[in-house]
């Protein structure tokens, strides 16, 4: 079975720009979550998505934004770069529905931003 | 608000040299503590879950344990393919989906 593939693997962008970071999820698995990781700050979530809605939100400033497709695909997307935007950006898929809550988060290798 | 500290930050065993990295919690009532180990340039692969005090899960060398308050990943006799970064999370009960809170890991090195 395929696991969590995330694209591109490093982006490299400049201050202010914009970007959009995709991931597709393990087949059959319709909880997709997105957790920004830092060496100070470690994994922070920043938001989870079933059946096309959001159903969590993290603490992030609203140029964090995301969506899921039907397929369960989700995109992620950072508005007005900033130098401390640079990070792994991690996607992870589980099975979680609510009748689900304990399966765990399979995650991707992430892609790497550079924010200059 | 729920929370995560793993200690030590960082640990270097010699190959064979059993040791044990810990995950202290604080949860307004716990559904799930979670084990990942997490290599250079990669995402968290998933190691065990665990659920209740007093609870255990065991895979190769690694065995994690459970109390109420904290959660040991013991290590037997490591190898230097053990070495990486393990990280804990706990989810809290709640009547909806609540996303995991991590702590920010145990930097591994095991010396052949």
């Amino acid at each position: 079975k395929a696991g969590v593939t995330q694209t591109p693997r490093y982006l490299i962008k400049t201050r202010g720009q914009q970007v959009t970071l995709s991931c597709s999820p393990i087949s059959g698995h319709r909880s997709v979550s997105w957790y920004q990781q830092t060496p100070g700050q470690g994994l922070q979530f920043l938001f989870e998505y079933f059946s096309e809605t959001q159903r969590n939100k993290g603490n992030f400033p609203g140029r964090f934004s995301g969506r899921q497709f039907s397929n369960s695909r989700s995109e992620m997307n950072v508005s007005t770069l900033e130098l401390g935007d640079s990070a792994l950006y991690l996607c992870a898929s589980s099975l979680s529905g609510r009748e689900k809550a304990n399966s765990p988060l399979h995650f991707g290798n992430g892609t790497r931003l550079t924010v200059t | 608000e729920d929370q995560v500290t793993q200690s030590p930050e960082a640990l270097r065993l010699q190959e064979g040299e059993s040791s044990s990295l810990n995950c202290s919690y604080t949860v307004s009532g716990l559904r799930g503590l979670f084990w990942y180990r997490q290599d250079p340039g990669k995402g968290p692969e998933f190691l065990f879950t665990l659920y209740s005090a007093g609870e255990e899960k065991e895979k190769e060398r690694l065995k994690a344990t459970l109390t109420k308050k904290e959660s040991f990943l013991h290590i037997t006799a490591p190898k230097p393919e053990d070495s990486a970064t393990y990280l804990c999370a706990v989810q809290a009960a709640d009547s909806g989906n609540t996303p995991l809170v991590f702590g920010k890991g145990t930097r591994l090195s095991v010396i052949a």
